[in-house]
C-alpha cells in the first residue's frame, strides 16, 4: 500500500467549477505539500501544510493531522488550472514521498 | 535569480552509454534533491544532499546510479551503463535550511534505446 493516496485520479470539470482533490497518508508526517504539474513537465510548489489552512489566490489547501488527511481546492476553475496536482508527504528531515497525482482537466 | 538550471534538457543515447546530468542549484540554498518521474512509478527521490553531503541515497537504483556534489553550486548524477529502463525525467530540487519549498528545476528528459 502507497504512503500517500490521492483522489481522484482524474478528473475534468467545467470553467468556473469548484474542484476538490483529496490527499490521504498513512504514518506521521512532519508536513505535506501541494505541487502542481504544468502541461509541459514543470513542477511548482503550491503549498507547504503542517496544520489548518492556507489560501494563495483561487487555491486553498487543508490538512487535519488526527484524520492524516488533505484537501486542495480550487474555486472558480479556469482552463490554465489545467495540471497534474501531486500531494507529498515529508516524513523527517527533507525527504519527500510523493502521491500518484490527480490530473486535472478544465473545459472552456 | 536563475532558479535551478538543469542540463541537459533532452538527452537521448544508446544502452550501454554512460550519462551525466547536471544541476545547479539556486545561491544560497543548501539542500539538493534528484528525482525521477516516469509513468508507472510517478516521483520518486533518488538522493538528497544537505550541505554538499549526502544525507539519503537510499533511492538510487542500483550501482548503476551515482550522484555528486563536488560544491554548493553544481551536483551531477551519472547513470554508467544506461539501459532502457532508465528512460525518464530527472528532476532536480533545491531548497534553503528548513526545507519548507523545494524549487524545482525544469527536468532532463532521458531515453535510452
Amino acid at each position: 500500500k502507497n504512503e500517500v493516496e490521492q483522489s481522484p485520479q482524474n478528473l475534468t470539470a467545467q470553467e468556473g467549477e469548484f474542484i476538490t482533490i483529496n490527499c490521504s497518508y498513512s504514518v506521521g508526517i512532519s508536513a505535506l505539500h501541494w505541487l502542481q504539474q504544468h502541461p509541459g513537465g514543470g513542477i511548482v510548489s503550491l503549498f507547504m501544510l503542517s496544520s489548518g489552512k492556507k489560501k494563495h489566490g483561487r487555491l486553498i489547501a487543508t490538512i487535519n493531522i488526527q484524520e492524516k488527511h488533505s484537501s486542495l481546492h480550487i474555486t472558480a476553475s479556469h482552463p490554465r488550472d489545467s495540471a497534474v496536482y501531486i500531494c507529498a508527504v515529508r516524513l523527517g528531515g527533507n525527504k519527500l514521498t510523493f502521491g500518484g497525482g490527480t490530473r486535472v482537466l478544465v473545459k472552456p | 535569480d536563475a532558479g535551478v538550471i538543469q542540463s541537459p534538457r533532452h538527452e537521448v543515447t544508446e544502452m550501454g552509454q554512460e550519462v551525466t546530468l547536471r544541476c545547479k542549484p539556486i545561491s544560497g540554498h543548501n539542500s539538493l534533491f534528484w528525482y525521477r518521474q516516469t509513468m508507472m512509478r510517478g516521483l520518486e527521490l533518488l538522493i538528497y544532499f544537505n550541505n554538499n553531503v549526502p544525507i539519503d541515497d537510499s533511492g538510487m537504483p542500483e550501482d548503476r546510479f551515482s550522484a555528486k556534489m563536488p560544491n554548493a553550486s553544481f551536483s551531477t548524477l551519472k547513470i554508467q551503463p544506461s539501459e532502457p529502463r532508465d528512460s525518464a525525467v530527472y528532476f532536480c530540487a533545491s531548497s534553503s535550511t528548513g526545507g519548507e519549498t523545494q524549487y524545482f528545476g525544469p527536468g532532463t528528459r532521458l531515453l535510452v534505446l
